[in-house]
């Protein structure tokens, strides 16, 4: 089963726009994290914000942030203001306990000019 | 540079040969990753070490795939007899993690290592 689901494959932003990634997960450990990462052109994979299980508020840095609703198993992420250095993979990622990172398959985002 | 480093950056084989992939995690960082990815798909988990000790391995992870860390600080993956199926970019990452103490347990990636099987 998949644990980590991101059902956008490409999406498309007017830069300065704000944009919504969807992530939604699959899990009955009650202490998990989740993760948002970006990989640009280049390969290189850069952590962006994290969201723990037993957090109260939605997790937020900078432009991005997190809207955790946890009944619904949803992670989405929120940048706003979008910029052309945005355009990028992105990636979700949960992990169990304190075990490995499950990636999902990931979105494209492409900031317009 | 103190991040994650891999070498090689580059690996072209011939179908049939070994290669060796080396990680050096960030120094204090006791847990080391590795996953692997192909194009347009996220990475795919493969194995992690604590410390020396070599805590999960994936399923995907096939006889042909050994992993080392002998002293707990870099790591080498092997792949004996490549197939055209292991061409992929293969990740290292490492991340602190210490009983007791509350911490993200982000995974800090290296650039990568892409394998290339003719």
């Amino acid at each position: 089963a998949q644990k980590i689901t991101q059902t956008q494959p490409g999406m498309f932003v007017q830069e300065k726009e704000a944009v919504t990634l969807d992530c939604t997960y699959d899990t009955s450990d009650p202490s998990y994290g989740l993760f948002w990462y970006k990989q640009p052109s280049s390969g290189e994979m850069i952590f962006l914000i994290y969201q723990g299980s037993y957090d109260q508020q939605n997790a937020t840095e900078g432009r991005y942030s997190l809207n955790f609703q946890k009944a619904r198993k949803s992670a989405n992420l929120v940048i706003s203001a979008s910029q052309l250095g945005d355009s990028a993979m992105y990636f979700c990622a949960m992990r169990e306990g304190g075990r490995k990172l499950i990636f999902g398959q990931g979105t494209e985002l492409s900031v317009k000019p | 540079d103190t991040g994650v480093s891999q070498d090689p950056r580059h690996k072209i084989t011939k179908r049939g040969q070994n290669v060796t992939f080396r990680c050096d995690p960030i120094s204090e960082h006791n847990r080391l990753y590795w996953y692997r990815q192909t194009l347009g798909q996220g990475p795919e988990f493969l194995t992690y070490f604590q410390n020396e000790a070599q805590l999960e391995k994936s399923r995907l992870l096939s006889d042909r795939f050994s992993a080392e860390r002998p002293k707990g600080s870099f790591s080498t993956l092997e792949i004996q007899r490549t197939e055209q199926g292991d061409s992929a970019m293969y990740l290292c990452a490492s991340s602190l993690a210490l009983a007791g103490v509350p911490n993200t347990g982000e995974l800090f990636f290296g650039e990568g290592s892409r394998l290339t099987v003719l």
